[in-house]
């Protein structure tokens, strides 16, 4: 159903692993999302990049280092994470900001 | 600050009842949005209404939008088991364009 893709879909690393995420889109969509879904959360945005730029980072720390090399891919560089870092990480895109959001199923993933 | 607040945070209904999820949000919107997720999948988007609107359909969904109190609701008709999932409520607000604000959901079972 998703025409946006996540790997891995489940993830568990050590607080002094180095790891990625990953998101691919195929609609054409210029915005894409890095979104934490924790449990009794509201979804928290991480950060927005619209045409390949940077248009938002929400206080996020710098264990978190996004990537988004073409308008298709973008990526989530993890290190030293705290085991609170421990969530569904999401990814989406959008034709433009603002307009309905695809989503993909996410990385589960798990902090030691 | 958290823009959008479902209520009722979970509600359990009968196969062919109705069900209706209600979200208000705080500051004046571009448009607002509902998503559906369904257990251990990403956000399914649903319906958008603008700000200048006051009701859309689609298929069996209903959204209404109250700007005057700031408040949405979304009306499912003769739910189904499949119908069970959580419901997101987001909100693209006037002062922050395209950077979507969820609510915290209402988790929807719809038993057989």
């Amino acid at each position: 159903e998703t025409g946006v893709t996540q790997t891995p879909r489940h993830l568990v690393m050590g607080m002094t692993n180095k790891k990625s995420l990953k998101c691919e889109q195929h609609l054409g969509h210029n915005a894409m999302y890095w979104y934490k879904q924790s449990a009794k959360k509201p979804l928290e945005l991480m950060f927005v990049y619209s045409l390949e730029e940077r248009v938002e980072n929400n206080s996020v720390p710098s264990r978190f280092s996004p990537e988004c090399p073409n308008s298709s891919h973008l990526f989530l560089h993890l290190h030293t994470l705290q085991p609170e870092d421990s969530a569904l990480y999401l990814c989406a895109s959008s034709q433009e900001m603002g307009q309905p959001q695809h989503f993909g199923d996410g990385t589960r993933l798990s902090i030691l | 600050s958290q823009q959008g607040e479902e209520d009722p945070q979970a509600l359990s209904i009968q196969e062919g009842e109705n069900a209706t999820m209600n979200c208000s949000y705080k500051t004046s919107i571009n448009n607002l949005q509902w998503y559906r997720q369904n257990s251990g999948r990403g956000l399914v988007h649903l319906i958008l209404i603008r700000s200048n609107e006051r009701e859309k359909h689609s298929g069996r969904l209903r959204v209404t939008l109250d700007t005057s109190k700031k408040s949405s609701s979304l009306l499912i008709t003769a739910s189904r088991a499949a119908d069970t999932a959580s419901y997101f409520c987001a909100t693209d607000r006037s002062s922050n364009t395209g950077k979507l604000i969820f609510g915290q959901g209402t988790t929807l079972q719809v038993k057989p």
